[in-house]
């Protein structure tokens, strides 16, 4: 079955460049969107964006300026960029597979804490 | 944005009860409403999509069902492992939004 595995730098600075990279195994790759949910200690669910197979994104307008989405079809993974982190941005980030929308597969998560 | 309101907020149950909980949009959403349940320390788990298609592998004991700007999860006979929070989540536009999550606690 499709399994995402994720990884990424655990510890920021503020300021610093937030990157995740996600894998995408057991299953197609294309025909799908790909997307990126965080999630602030104690708090609730936020839609970061997505990016499809062939690099078609779209971004939530509160994070637009300083989020930015790739896409290696080849390798069959995806990654996200954020900049300028601040304490704020600490949260757990998940990838996660875009049916139709709806979210059906998720990697397991990355805690992203931001200190000086 | 479309925003999503859940209520209510949290709830106490005991196993074998039945609940509802309901998820109010800002606007009118097309039939692209989604449940999940997340259990604390792990992901979201996709539980009801299409505002009332069982995901594959999920219990029938999680059903959705509403329209135009409310919907509603219920979960017919409470279970020891249904105790989480159920969040809920439009795609019917972009930005994607979800609720704030509904709690629900052993009583």
């Amino acid at each position: 079955q499709v399994q995402l595995q994720q990884w990424g730098a655990g510890l920021l600075k503020p300021s610093e460049t937030l990157s995740l990279t996600c894998a995408v195994s057991g299953g197609s790759f294309s025909g799908h969107y790909w997307s990126w949910v965080r999630q602030p200690p104690g708090k609730g669910l936020e839609w970061i964006g997505e990016i499809s197979h062939r690099g078609s994104i779209n971004i939530s307008p509160s994070l637009q300026s300083r989020v930015s989405m790739s896409v290696d079809t080849s390798a069959k993974q995806f990654s996200l960029r954020l900049t300028s982190v601040t304490a704020a941005d600490t949260a757990v980030y998940y990838c996660a597979r875009a049916g139709w929308g709806n979210l059906d597969i998720w990697g397991r998560g990355t805690q992203v804490s931001v200190s000086s | 944005a479309i925003q999503l309101t859940q209520s209510p907020s949290s709830l106490a149950a005991s196993v074998g009860d039945k609940i509802t909980i309901t998820c109010r949009a800002s606007q009118v959403l097309r039939s692209a409403v989604a449940w999940y349940q997340q259990i604390p320390g792990k992901a979201p788990k996709l539980l009801i999509y299409d505002v009332s298609e069982l995901e594959s592998g999920v219990s029938s004991r999680f059903s959705g069902s509403g329209s135009g700007t409310e919907f509603v999860l219920s979960i017919s006979s409470l279970q020891p492992e249904d105790f989480a929070t159920y969040y809920c989540q439009q795609y019917s536009d972009y930005p994607r939004t979800f609720g704030r999550g509904t709690t629900v606690d052993i009583k």
